[in-house]
């Protein structure tokens, strides 16, 4: 199975701030890297896929690159909208995994 | 608009079995492959199980696989887990998800999920 490493774990960022979150994936898996956003008690929004193909609707601050192991998301201006639990998925072979998932808070 | 709707969760006690449904509108349903995905309590994202629009392909993750069965009936634009052998281990929010399109595509709809909790 892939392994999907999300880092950091948890940040404390403030309005405004440009956040980066990194996914590295224990073997290749070319672009097939998904970002998902969730709030406490929703279901995840995706936001990515291909690793750096916004979905419609998905604010232009955020963005993602990266390809093979190493991926980033990034928040060019974080907004209160924005805090929230990511998570990177790769979608190139089964089982789906995940990453453990990155708590952005409010510093 | 697409709508994904689960329901049949709760209480069981381990060694039992659950069935989940999730009734889906808003979009062709026999045209795409399904998702189950859960999330046990402060925990994260767990793939489970997949099934392509025509049934013929399901694949399960290990920790459930020979004890979760995952089914549709597309004239009923519905999309089932059978979950048998139930463990603590297995209490989660189980969500179902439409997958983008047949390939290498993630799931691009989510239900609201359903909360499964195995516990005597």
């Amino acid at each position: 199975d892939i392994q999907l490493t999300q880092s950091p774990s948890f940040l404390s960022a403030s309005i405004g701030d440009r956040v980066t979150i990194t996914c590295r994936a224990s073997q290749g898996i070319g672009s097939y890297l998904a970002w998902y956003q969730q709030k406490p008690g929703k279901a995840p929004k995706l936001l990515i896929y291909p690793a750096s193909t916004l979905q419609s609707g998905v604010p232009s601050r955020f963005s993602g690159s990266g390809s093979g192991t190493q991926f980033t998301l990034t928040i060019s201006s974080l907004q209160p909208e924005d805090f929230a639990t990511y998570y990177c998925q790769q979608v190139d072979s089964y089982p789906r995994t995940f990453g453990q998932g990155t708590k952005v808070e409010i510093k | 608009e697409v709508q994904l709707v689960e329901s049949g969760g709760g209480l069981v006690q381990p060694g039992g079995s659950l069935r989940l449904s999730c009734a889906a509108s808003g979009f062709t349903f026999s045209s795409y492959s399904m998702t189950w995905v859960r999330q046990a309590p402060g925990k994260g994202l767990e793939w489970v199980s997949v099934i392509s629009d025509s049934t013929d392909v399901t694949l399960y993750a290990d920790s459930v696989k020979g004890r979760f069965t995952i089914s549709r009936d597309n004239s009923k634009n519905t999309l089932y887990l059978q979950m048998n052998s139930l463990r603590a281990e297995d209490t989660a929010v189980y969500y179902c998800a439409r997958k983008m399109r047949y390939g290498n595509y993630p799931v691009d709809y989510w239900g609201q999920g359903t909360l499964v909790t195995v516990s005597s």
